[in-house]
Parts: C-alpha cells; structure tokens; sequence
C-alpha cells in the first residue's frame, strides 16, 4: 500500500488560511469516507484533528475543518494562529482492515 | 482519562527482535469497538500504520511488515504488545502506541518511543 500524497510544506501568516491536500487512489482516499487528519508538533504524540473526512473530535476549535473530492481529501485551517505551526498527517482507510497514512506536510506559521 | 505508555528497550541490535509494551491506563483495553495499534515514525519520515489488535486477540497487520510483526494483548494487564523481528537500521522510529476507534481514528495515543538499532 503507496503512502497518500501531502505537499511537503505549506504556509500562511497569522489570520490567514491554508488548505493541506492528501492524494490517494480509488482503493483508500477515493473508497471511503474514512480519512482523519492528525497534527504532530515534533516530540509529543500526534492529535486527532479530523475523522471521517469532516467531522471534529470535542474540543478541536471549528478552525479546523475537512473535505474530499474523488481521491483527494483536504484539511483547511482557518484564522492561522501561531500554535497551528506542527506536522500534519493524513490517514486513509483502505479495505481489509488497512490503514494508510500521507508522508505530512510542515505547516509554518509566518 | 485514557492514557497509554510505552515501554521496552532504546537500542536493538542488528537481526534481532524488537519488544514493545504498551500500557493503558484510564480505561479497559478490553472495552468493545476499540481495536489497538501500533504505528512508527523513523527519523525525518512520516508515520507508517504497523498493525492493530482487538481484545479477542484478532489481528491485522501492515501487509509489509506482516512476515516480522507480532502483535499480542494481555487484558489482565491491561497491556499490548508488538514484537518485530530480523531488525535493520530501517526500523529505527519512534514507536507509538494508540487506541483505534472505528476504521481510521486514532483518538489516544502514547508519547512515543525512540528505539535505534545499531550494533
């Protein structure tokens, strides 16, 4: 199973907003509607942002918000504030109780 | 609140077997619709899903790693286990443990583990 696709890094200033893309195929990203996004600040553990393609856990701000497209899911980050500056990961199941996950994409807060 | 932590050795050699515990605290592993899993991160890559367990001991694992990986549970522990195999400097990541919860969503997850191999 191909890891899904991120861009390496994105970045926006404070206040702005940012949309991370996560590229799979017909058989993970594309089958399913079961694709979570994980923010990772390097030495802690990584935290569920978004499951189910759009769907929050309590206490993530609704900055935060999910969509796919065909192959393609998206994260977007709303009102960029520092603290948003992490890795982010996406994760797509693909059938037969596999999971895939994206190679992250740096986020860097201007 | 669910906490998980896990535990084993830092350094492995060469061709030998690597052994993590992940202990969980805060919540029985034995709760139904939770499977458990671990996942990796080697140094400047991204994360790589190894496998997943349930308390009936069902398993299902990373078709890549699937001929090394073994992933066990203890409920009287409240405990699960991942035992990798035959070793090489490939393996060294950070090993996380994590409560899966449905298809996708890992929604617990422990720090982290460092473990390097090297002779």
């Amino acid at each position: 199973q191909s890891a899904l696709t991120q861009p390496r890094s994105v970045s926006g200033s404070p206040g702005q907003s940012v949309t991370i893309s996560c590229t799979g195929t017909s058989s993970d990203v594309g089958a399913y509607n079961f694709v979570s996004w994980y923010q990772h600040h390097p030495g802690k553990a990584p935290k569920l942002m978004i499951f189910d393609v759009n769907k929050r856990p309590s206490g993530v701000p609704d900055r935060f918000s999910g969509s796919k497209s065909g192959n393609t899911a998206s994260l977007t980050i709303s009102g960029l504030q520092a603290e948003d500056e992490a890795d982010y990961y996406c994760c797509s199941y693909a059938g037969s109780y596999t999971l895939v996950f994206g190679g992250g994409t740096k986020l860097t807060v201007l | 609140q669910l906490q998980l932590q896990e535990s084993g050795p830092g350094l492995v050699k060469p061709s030998e077997t690597l052994a993590l515990t992940c202990t969980v605290s805060g919540g029985s592993i034995s709760t139904t619709s939770y499977y458990w899993g671990w996942i990796r991160q080697p140094p400047g890559k991204g994360l790589e899903c190894i496998g997943s367990i349930y308390h009936s001991g069902s398993t299902y694992y990373n078709s890549s790693l699937k001929s090394r990986v073994t992933i066990s549970i203890d409920t009287s522990k409240n405990q699960f286990s991942l035992k990798l195999s035959s070793v090489t400097a490939a393996d060294t990541a950070v090993y996380y443990c994590a409560r899966l919860n449905g298809y996708e969503k890992f929604d617990y997850w422990g720090q982290g583990t460092l473990v390097t191999v090297s002779s």
